[in-house]
């Protein structure tokens, strides 16, 4: 099956930080979404990008799909900003395939 | 829009014990359903996958007599965890999809503990 890895695993920033998570995978994909898991274990739906850039507010998020990664954008950072970042992708049907995630902590 | 509620939040169980979860769309007609299951720590790994009136399709390694899933309408699924032993505690997700769109929408999750 596909492979997903994100990179960093952990993140720490200061409150007002940048940062760049990334996703690559190692097929093609016809699916790609972006969540934000808070502390109760919601799943928050960020982007769906499968391929091309978006921009919601303070996250943008590009997908490069030839290349088979995915950026997502985090500028001016906030506390509540903190929780697990997971990439996932589908490459027939509608299956998804999660990755690791990235574990961000943003101190004020 | 495209809401997914789950219940119950939350559930104990005695081991040998059977307890259903419940996942419904709330404002749109999901022709699929999604359960996935996560550990502490971990990522989300899909059990099954339901269509409404069809049978499940299950993962490899999970046990379909174990979890019943059941998609009797277009707005509810439901998962029904037999016979729980301690190793099935976990935190169980569901998701859905609209017809002819590809973004899944999940569930607050649903944590079970079986003691």
């Amino acid at each position: 099956g596909i492979q997903v890895e994100q990179s960093p695993p952990d993140l720490i920033l200061q409150e007002g930080a940048n940062s760049t998570l990334r996703c690559n995978f190692s097929d093609s994909v016809n699916n790609l979404q972006w969540f934000h898991q808070n502390p109760w274990g919601q799943l928050i739906n960020l982007f769906y990008i499968p391929s091309g850039t978006k921009q919601n507010g303070r996250l943008s998020a590009t997908t490069v799909a030839t290349e088979r990664y995915s950026l997502l954008y985090i500028s001016s950072s906030q506390t509540t900003d903190s929780g697990v970042y997971f990439c996932a992708v589908g490459t027939s049907g509608s299956r998804l395939t999660f990755g690791e995630g990235t574990q961000l902590t943003v101190n004020p | 829009g495209a809401v997914v509620s789950q219940h119950p939040s939350w559930v104990i169980c005695k081991s040998g014990t059977s307890v259903k979860i419940e996942c419904r769309s709330l404002d749109f007609q999901a022709t699929t359903m999604f359960w996935y299951r996560q550990f502490p720590k971990q990522s989300l790994m899909l059990m099954a996958t339901s269509n409404e009136g069809s049978k499940a399709t299950y993962e490899q390694g999970v046990e379909k007599d174990k979890f019943l899933i059941n998609h009797a309408s277009l707005t509810l699924s439901t998962l029904t965890v037999t016979s729980a032993h301690p190793e099935d505690s976990s935190f169980y997700i569901c998701s859905a999809i609209r017809a002819g769109y590809n973004e899944q929408f999940f569930g607050p999750g649903t944590r079970l503990t079986v003691l």
